[in-house]
């Protein structure tokens, strides 16, 4: 079985400050981990993703991610907040053993003050 | 190249109705999935296909129905509306051939029963 938890529902940064947004999974088999942004109104883009390569991850718009398996964790991070990166982001599991689906966590809404 | 188109994008039911959601996509996915994201509680798996002529429940199929008509077109319908069935769905595929394959979305139909 397959689960995420996302430890933050929202998220407060002042523009120019480190982002840190948190997630910790649960799987039976290796996993593959994603993270996804939904602006307002908006559907859903892919950031990242990890699929058993480099533990470090880089995406879209500065932000990176690391899979920590001995953590089980997969936090996403950005040196520097922008104004358009306020948004609602969410972690994204599926165990690469036969046919899996994705399974979200219920979000964190990330807020940027100027 | 249009990926994964969702009709119609709004929509107000009275109780006790029904309609049907409808999903294509142009990229030659063999998954599509139909996801609901109601606040705070991410998005929860309605239904999937995983192949065309195959379709399995997800996370909250009750009161929902689903027809993979072929390939490209995945369709959710709502035998008899209610208001908890009121929120946001997103249709998606994905390609599913290797690990970690990502999911692409529509941009969202806007359901609401009243």
């Amino acid at each position: 079985a397959q689960s995420v938890t996302q430890l933050d529902s929202h998220v407060s940064v002042s523009e120019g400050t480190p982002v840190l947004l948190r997630c910790n999974y649960s799987s039976s088999y290796s996993p593959s981990l994603f993270w996804y942004v939904q602006h307002p109104n908006k559907g859903l883009q892919l950031l990242l993703k990890y699929t058993s390569a480099a533990t470090l991850v880089k995406g879209i718009n500065g932000f990176e991610a690391e899979f920590k398996k001995s953590e089980t964790s997969f936090h996403l991070t950005k040196p520097s907040a922008h104004m358009s990166d306020a948004a609602e982001y969410f972690c994204v599991v599926s165990e690469n053993s036969g046919y899996s689906t994705l399974t979200f966590g219920k979000g964190t809404m990330l807020l940027v003050s100027p | 190249n249009a990926g994964v188109t969702q009709t119609p994008k709004f929509q107000v039911l009275k109780t006790g109705q029904s309609m049907t959601l409808q999903c294509a996509q142009d990229m030659n996915h063999n998954s599509m999935y139909w996801y609901r994201q109601d606040p705070g509680m991410g998005l929860r798996l309605i239904y999937y296909s995983a192949s065309e002529g195959t379709t399995d429940k997800g996370e909250v199929p009750n009161g929902y129905n689903v027809s993979r008509l072929n390939k490209r077109e995945f369709s959710l319908r709502l035998e008899s509306a209610a208001p908890s069935q009121t929120s946001v769905y997103f249709c998606a595929s994905s390609d599913r051939r290797g690990i970690g394959s990502e999911a692409f979305f529509g941009q969202g139909t806007r359901l609401t029963v009243v």
